[in-house]
């Protein structure tokens, strides 16, 4: 079975550029998730999504973050303009179904370096 | 209090011996938790859910202590494929939200 899938699996830019990050999940999966994950320091729920709508964005910093999953299928994160605080690794998770204790499955992660 | 808190380690240990970590929460209705496995530069990887009863996998035991709010995981006998960041996973409550993970404990098994 093909596991999440994450595009670019490395992004460097500058401060203030724009950058976007690309997850598909395994097929069937309902939720999805964007978490990031500074450097020494366990993931952070930044979105969660069941199938094309938004669960909970509440830590997601809005005025520079955004995400959509259009389809209900894969889903994109973008960041605009980017700061040096955002350095990090971008992890997409899937789960089969909403409950939080479904398992999820994480994709390798985007790491983002900010110059 | 962070939500959860864990030891960051390191902790360096040689092959096959027993090493424990644990992991206080703070809020005391939640519900669920995990352990997971990060290796690095990898993903999380679930190894474990903690039940009340406590659980045990092959070399792997976790525990879990409602009174004092925290969980445990024991590993025994290690190898060096044991090596990793081990993350200590907390569902704050009863509802549906969102799992909030600790900073993990790096483990490192010497030959």
């Amino acid at each position: 079975e093909a596991g999440v899938a994450q595009s670019p699996r490395y992004k460097i830019i500058e401060k203030r550029q724009s950058v976007a990050f690309w997850c598909n999940p395994i097929s069937g999966h309902a939720t999805l998730y964007w978490y990031q994950q500074i450097l020494g320091q366990g993931p952070k729920l930044l979105i969660q999504f069941q199938n094309n709508g938004v669960v909970d964005d509440s830590q997601l910093p809005k005025d520079r973050f955004s995400a959509e999953r259009l389809k209900g299928v894969d889903s994109t994160l973008k960041i605009q303009p980017a700061k040096l605080e955002d350095s990090a690794v971008y992890l997409c998770a899937s789960s089969l179904r909403q409950t939080s204790t479904d398992t999820q499955y994480f994709g390798p992660g985007t790491r983002l370096t900010v110059l | 209090r962070k939500e959860v808190e864990q030891d960051p380690g390191p902790f360096n240990v040689p092959e096959g011996a027993t090493v424990a970590f644990n992991c206080t929460y703070s809020n005391s209705a939640s519900q669920s938790f995990f352990w997971y496995r990060q290796d690095c530069r990898k993903e999380p990887k679930l190894l474990m859910s903690v039940y009340s009863s406590g659980n045990e996998d092959g070399r792997f035991t976790a525990q879990l202590n409602r009174a004092s709010q925290y969980i445990s995981l024991l590993i025994r006998d290690s190898k060096l494929s044991d090596s990793a960041t081990y993350l200590c996973v907390v569902i704050p409550d009863s509802g549906n939200t969102p799992l909030v993970f600790g900073k993990g404990t790096r483990l490192s098994v010497i030959a």
